[in-house]
């Protein structure tokens, strides 16, 4: 597709569920970040992929958080045990360059948003 | 200690009122600062990114520029259409990687 894309677009999860959340960046896109935005707030960084290797999981909350992106594509956070603090809009962003560098920025999807009940 | 700060946090504006957004920051080894607008429910949109102090960047009514500590959106006789929150990230080394950090927004509101 043109742009990037996240599903699903809203996830209710019951408080200690397991969810995974999805995104498809633009094809050929080498660099895949994950965000968490609260409401109100910024953008928070979770982690970013460069193909399919996991170069920074600094931003990753807790051992709760995991993502991959096995083929360099398709990336997958999952987040085990929800807590209600984990409810927040979840944004992957891709990016052609390595280290996400270059004039264009970022391209990110339009979120996942998560609400722990 | 935050890196991007963001001011003002909310904005109200008359159309055709000018203002500007600021976005200052103390990380070192800056590679780039980006603008970004993004609207409800959506995610962020790029707008601009500079590079060095000094830098001007020009887009519709918008005009960002660049300084060693604080970057400016300059928004010029506004729109009701502008309305949006207004990102800015700064993109600097961190560990081994050169990671965005996103300040908290401007939320600007241009009334008819």
């Amino acid at each position: 597709g043109a742009g990037v894309s996240q599903s699903p677009r809203y996830k209710v999860a019951k408080r200690g569920q397991d969810v995974a959340l999805r995104c498809d960046p633009i094809s050929g896109h080498v660099s895949l970040f994950w965000y968490q935005q609260a409401l109100g707030q910024g953008p928070e960084f979770l982690t970013y992929f460069q193909n399919e290797a996991q170069l920074d999981k600094s931003g990753l909350p807790s051992d709760r958080f995991f993502a991959e992106r096995p083929e360099g594509s398709v990336s997958t956070l999952k987040i085990q045990r929800t807590q209600q603090e984990d409810s927040a809009v979840y944004l992957c962003a891709s990016s052609q360059r390595h280290s996400g560098t270059g004039s264009q920025g970022y391209t990110f999807g339009s979120g996942t948003r998560l609400t722990v009940v | 200690e935050d890196q991007v700060t963001q001011s003002p946090e909310a904005l109200r504006l008359q159309e055709g009122e000018s203002s500007s957004l600021n976005c200052s920051y103390t990380v070192s080894g800056l590679r780039g600062l980006f603008w970004y607008r993004q609207d409800p429910g959506k995610g962020p949109e790029f707008l601009f990114t500079l590079y060095s102090a000094g830098e001007e960047k020009e887009k519709e009514r918008l005009k960002a520029t660049l300084t060693k500590k604080e970057s400016f959106l300059h928004i010029t006789a506004p729109k009701p259409e502008d309305s949006a929150t207004y990102l800015c990230a700064v993109y600097h080394a961190s560990g081994g990687s050169y990671i965005p950090t996103f300040g908290r927004g401007t939320s600007l509101i241009v009334h008819p």
